[in-house]
């Protein structure tokens, strides 16, 4: 079936260390993303990339970093840098693109994942 | 001003009653909005899309726009307590490059009780 995995589910992180979410989708999309969730808050965007080997940041990218090495693989780091990596986490891709309207469009999520800190 | 802006709630409604969610945006070029559901720590799932003012049915769902008033609603009828989630309101918004961002509202707490 095709979709989108993210792993792990849950992840804790300690004081000091970098972790890594990792994405993967086999729906042949050019455009990945990811998000932030926070409780009460909506999803907000950390990084997107529209193709391999190029991403570009988000509104909120300040300590973390992404690479784009494959079409299919979307892996976030959140490095020490982020103060509040608490959040649930989510990717996301999709096929549309462009600035005109299409009945086709829709962004497809992975399941998530959860990072606490230790 | 948040570019997405929806009643947190909860919103408590009866079973088999009417729930009306609620949203506006402040981009007036807007052009594409959509309705996730999200249950608790699951991801949002698409219900409806909507691009032209007026009315848009879909089963039990009616997503409403009004690009005048910068207002999205979405309305569930017969309500059950398998609807009790969080729904989000989301407008396209262009990036550079050619694809699309969503921008999300916070969410409304949905709360159907027996």
């Amino acid at each position: 079936d095709g979709g989108i995995t993210q792993s792990p589910k849950y992840l804790f992180r300690k004081e000091g260390q970098n972790v890594t979410l990792s994405c993967e989708q086999n729906l042949n999309h050019d455009a990945m993303y990811w998000y932030r969730q926070d409780p009460g808050q909506g999803l907000r965007l950390i990084y997107y990339s529209q193709i391999v080997n190029d991403f570009q940041k988000g509104d909120i990218a300040e300590g973390y970093s992404v690479s784009r090495e494959k079409k299919e693989s979307f892996p976030l780091t959140v490095t020490s840098a982020q103060k509040n990596p608490t959040a649930f986490y989510l990717c996301a891709s999709t096929s549309a693109r462009g600035g005109q309207v299409t009945t086709n469009e829709k962004l497809f999520f992975g399941s998530g994942t959860q990072l606490s800190v230790l | 001003q948040k570019e997405v802006e929806q009643n947190s709630g909860p919103l408590s409604v009866p079973e088999g009653a009417i729930a009306s969610l609620n949203c506006t945006y402040s981009d007036r070029v807007s052009q594409s909005f959509f309705w996730y559901r999200q249950y608790s720590g699951k991801s949002p799932e698409l219900i409806m899309s909507i691009y032209s003012n007026g009315d848009k049915e879909d089963g039990r769902f009616t997503a409403q726009l009004n690009k005048a008033s910068q207002y999205v609603s979405l309305l569930i009828r017969d309500s059950q307590p398998s609807d009790s989630a969080t729904y989000l309101c989301a407008v396209k918004s262009p990036l550079s490059g050619g694809y699309n961002k969503l921008i999300f509202g916070a969410g409304t707490r949905l709360a159907v009780h027996p």
